[in-house]
């Protein structure tokens, strides 16, 4: 079945800097890849998207970036603040057909004042 | 709006027991998702049901069993509690591509 795959598990970062998660998968038909928030005890949101006929899409602080070609996409968070900390899941939908979102296993960012 | 509602918030289970966790989304969403999320394991898929009156198997089926009621309404029943089945429960639906998650259902079986 798909995978993703997303690295780092662990992240830290001294606050102001940036912090980039990176997801690859292996559907070449995946069309759509999403990145949601968990905060503790909480439920996953939904903070930003993209679809594969864009590059790169930006809101705010947050960026993602995909690269079909090779199969990857990033997470890129400016400016990091302590209410960034959280767990980041990266996920990939195959479209038309296909009803589930694969997700990678999460990366926690702390953001250390 | 409420939005994706699930009951109960929390549980505890002994080994054997049986119990339904219900989920229920008011936006008329035709999708609807049971996920399971264990520490470092990210959120693997129970089932799914891509409209009313279908239902489908996910990654992590074995032990559970799924009724999509009406629209509204997907429940997932644990016939015979295990310990493995210890795990923080989401129910998630979507209209489209994005998906709007309950605020899940924590289940400890002992």
């Amino acid at each position: 079945g798909e995978n993703v795959e997303q690295h780092p598990s662990t992240l830290s970062v001294q606050e102001g800097d940036s912090a980039v998660i990176k997801c690859t998968y292996s559907d070449s038909a995946s069309n759509y890849f999403p990145w949601y928030k968990q905060e503790l005890g909480k439920r996953p949101q939904l903070i930003i998207d993209i679809r594969s006929n864009v590059g790169e899409k930006k809101d705010q602080r947050i960026a993602v970036t995909l690269n079909k070609t090779a199969k990857h996409f990033s997470l890129h968070i400016t400016e990091t603040q302590p209410e960034d900390s959280a767990v980041y899941f990266c996920a990939e939908y195959s479209g038309a057909g296909s009803y589930q979102l694969t997700f990678g296993k999460g990366t926690k960012l702390s953001v250390i004042p | 709006n409420a939005g994706v509602t699930q009951t109960p918030k929390f549980q505890v289970l002994k080994t054997g027991q049986s119990m339904t966790l219900q989920c229920a989304q008011d936006m008329n969403h035709n999708s609807m998702y049971w996920y399971r999320q264990d520490p470092g394991m990210g959120l693997r898929l129970i089932y799914y049901s891509a409209s009313e009156g279908t239902t489908d198997k996910g990654e992590v089926p074995n032990g559970y069993n799924v009724s999509r009621l009406n629209k509204r309404e997907f429940s997932l029943r644990l016939e015979s509690a295990a310990p493995s089945q210890t795990s923080v429960y989401f129910c998630a639906s979507r209209p489209g591509v994005e998906q709007y998650f309950g605020p899940g259902t924590r289940l400890t079986v002992t």
